[in-house]
């Protein structure tokens, strides 16, 4: 079972770093999200991916936050001079691209994200 | 702005109690569906429901959409200890993208 993978899972880092993470969907699956959880909250959404083509950011990606997906596969996002408020959970999500009301979006595991 | 609002937002029962969990929007949804996330694992999708009034089973969760679809619920039969988890609403935002528009969840604690 090839499920949506991301990585690292974890990752510590000190404040004004830069970080990256991956993310690998399930294959052919042409619609890839990114969203940001905070420990008792609902994901939100930050940016989304049909194909390599990135169409919506939300307001919460900020000029630090930047996001690609080269060859409509896999996807990294990076995050420029961390701050304490980044720490949280980055969860990616994929799916096929079906009409959107019955498009089901298959979660990755997250990756947790700590800026001490 | 579309919002949804989960209630309770935490919820401590014992084994075999009964409860219900709500999803309330003041804005019209195309769908709704609900995941269970585990701690330090991302949701996973429980049951989408489409049509106004439309009523899921799924073995001991029964989900409801509202008439207008405005407002979901999800109700647990006799839970046990296993269904201690966050549970998440979740509907499409109006750009027609897909991107997902959570409530804030409910943590369930089923006690043995």
């Amino acid at each position: 079972d090839t499920g949506v993978s991301q990585d690292p899972r974890h990752k510590i880092t000190k404040r004004g770093q830069n970080v990256t993470f991956r993310c690998d969907p399930i294959s052919e699956h042409n619609r890839l999200y990114w969203y940001r959880q905070t420990l008792g909250q609902g994901p939100e959404f930050l940016t989304y991916f049909q194909n390599e083509a990135q169409l919506e950011k939300s307001r919460l990606l900020s000029d630090r936050f930047s996001a690609e997906r080269p060859k409509g596969s896999f996807s990294t996002l990076e995050i420029q001079r961390t701050e304490q408020g980044d720490s949280a959970m980055y969860l990616c999500a994929s799916s096929l691209g079906m009409e959107v009301s019955t498009d089901t979006q298959y979660f990755g595991p997250g990756t947790r994200l700590t800026v001490l | 702005t579309q919002l949804l609002e989960q209630s309770p937002q935490f919820l401590s029962i014992q084994e075999g109690e009964n409860l219900t969990v709500y999803c309330n929007s003041s804005s019209v949804f195309s769908s709704l569906q609900w995941y269970r996330q585990e701690p330090g694992e991302g949701p996973v999708l429980l049951v989408t429901v489409v049509t106004g009034g439309e009523v899921k089973k799924l073995k001991r969760l029964t989900f409801q959409f509202g008439d207008a679809r405005k407002d979901s619920s999800l109700h647990i039969t006799a839970a046990q200890p296993g269904d201690t988890g966050l549970y998440l609403c979740a509907g499409h935002g109006s750009s027609n993208t897909g991107k997902l528009i959570f409530g804030q969840g409910t943590t369930l604690q089923v006690k043995p």
